[in-house]
């Protein structure tokens, strides 16, 4: 199958900071890339959705100006949490979608992200 | 909007012998995919097996195979011949024909296999 890549694998940062993780596609043009999160034995809830070029598509009650997306390139999304805090602790999951119809969405390997 | 529920938090089997997974969503649509991922302590997600609601015949992946009931909106994954490397979390979605088609999943089932 196709790769996926999420850098980084784990992250610690202070309260306050922003945190950047990556997403890329490495052997296909992703055309719509999604972003999760996922707590502790919990399921994947989605975030949002980014289409290259254009405004990512939040979930309802994710805000948007605390978790930035970008998708400026066909093999690259990224997720910016801003000023984080210790309730952003959790494991951030991508997955990218070829631009082909009804095809597939590969999943990165995901980020620990903890807040301190 | 479309709900998946799986209702076994934990499942645990014998090595070799056989499990079910149970899983059901609930959703208007008529065309739309179903999929099983598993999710081992890697936490990377690993697509098991997918299912187009167009189709009849139930797939199959080799040890793993579905039930799919259309009219009563279940999809059941079983799997045989159970080896160690299948314990893992393992997550029933739905994904539409359209709009964004993004996955829905269902709350997980974590499944134990007992030497």
């Amino acid at each position: 199958g196709a790769v996926v890549s999420q850098h980084p694998s784990w992250v610690i940062c202070k309260s306050g900071t922003s945190v950047k993780i990556e997403c890329r596609s490495l052997d296909f043009q992703a055309t719509t890339m999604f972003w999760y999160r996922q707590f502790p034995k919990q399921s994947l809830m989605l975030m949002a959705t980014s289409n290259e070029g254009s405004k990512a598509t939040y979930e309802q009650g994710v805000e948007k100006d605390k978790f930035l997306i970008n998708h400026a390139s066909l093999t690259l999304s990224t997720l910016t949490v801003t000023s984080a805090h210790p309730e952003d602790s959790s494991f951030y999951i991508c997955s990218a979608r070829p631009g082909i119809l009804n095809t597939e969405a590969f999943f990165g390997q995901g980020t620990r992200l903890t807040v301190v | 909007a479309q709900t998946v529920t799986q209702s076994q938090p934990e499942m645990s089997v014998q090595e070799a012998e056989t499990v079910t997974l149970s899983c059901t969503y609930d959703t208007s649509e008529s065309d739309y995919y179903l999929f099983w991922y598993k999710q081992p302590p890697s936490r990377q997600m690993i697509l098991v097996i997918r299912q187009e609601a167009y189709k009849q015949q139930n797939a199959t992946e080799n040890r793993f195979s579905v039930n799919f009931q259309k009219a009563a909106k279940s999809f059941s994954l079983k799997i045989s011949d159970s080896q160690l490397g299948d314990a893992a979390m393992y997550f029933c979605a739905y994904r539409s024909f359209q709009g964004a088609q993004k996955l829905v999943f269902g709350q997980g089932t974590r499944l134990t296999i007992n030497p």
